[in-house]
């Protein structure tokens, strides 16, 4: 198993550009999600998805849109760059609630818009 | 509201010496997860354990110990006679019980192994 993959490794956007950062899971999970880290803040929830065609907002989803028509995959747009998206994007997924839950992180997209 | 605190931002051990690392969580949630990651300089986030509310043995894994308090909501991970290899991020996180069961995580502490 691969487990999960993310693209790319790296990226660099200018402010107003647009994106996708892809996710891929071969593990089956229900559950996925998109998370972004940055110095001294851990990590935020901005997306999540409970099941293919089933998405919802985290904690700080404002210039973010994703969908899932699969199982496997968990797309991130950016829409329009900001610099306040510079960051290090990490997709998770994992069992449901009644599995464990705990979540396998793919190994980070670091992002920086300019 | 769902929080995790870790006080410790960094901390520098000389190998071998012991080290706990502090994780205080709230919630108002009766049933909850607790989990433990560690993130090496490499950057990958690596799940080590989780825990759930109503179980409150603590856990030993080699090195690694856990220590749920559910009277003081803490969940402590002690490593014994640290290694150069256990130098990373180590972050608390709590699941809420409902749903998705969003993740809360902490805001991390730098564990710094000294050679």
């Amino acid at each position: 198993n691969a487990g999960v993959t993310q693209t790319p490794k790296f990226q660099v956007l200018k402010t107003g550009q647009s994106m996708t950062l892809q996710c891929a899971q071969d593990m089956n999970h229900e559950y996925m999600s998109w998370y972004r880290q940055d110095p001294g803040m851990g990590l935020r929830l901005i997306h999540y998805s409970v099941g293919a065609g089933i998405t919802d907002q985290g904690e700080v989803p404002n210039g973010y849109n994703v969908s899932r028509s699969t199982t496997e995959d968990f797309p991130l747009r950016l829409l329009s760059a900001a610099p306040s998206q510079t960051s290090v994007y990490f997709c998770a997924s994992s069992y449901s609630r009644d599995q464990g839950y705990e979540q396998y992180f793919g190994p980070g997209t670091r992002l920086t818009v300019t | 509201a769902q929080k995790v605190t870790q006080a410790q931002t960094e901390i520098s051990v000389v190998e071998k010496e012991d080290v706990t690392l502090d994780c205080v969580y709230e919630t108002r949630d009766t049933t909850y997860y607790l989990f433990w990651y560690k993130q090496p300089p490499s950057g990958e986030l690596v799940f080590l354990i989780r825990r759930n509310s109503f179980d409150e043995q603590n856990e030993i894994s080699g090195r690694y110990s856990w220590n749920f308090q559910k009277s003081t909501s803490s969940f402590n991970f002690t490593i014994t006679a640290s290694q150069v290899v256990d130098s990373a991020v180590y972050f608390c996180a709590l699941g809420a019980s409902g749903g998705y069961q969003k993740v809360t995580f902490g805001t991390g502490t730098k564990l710094q192994v000294i050679p």
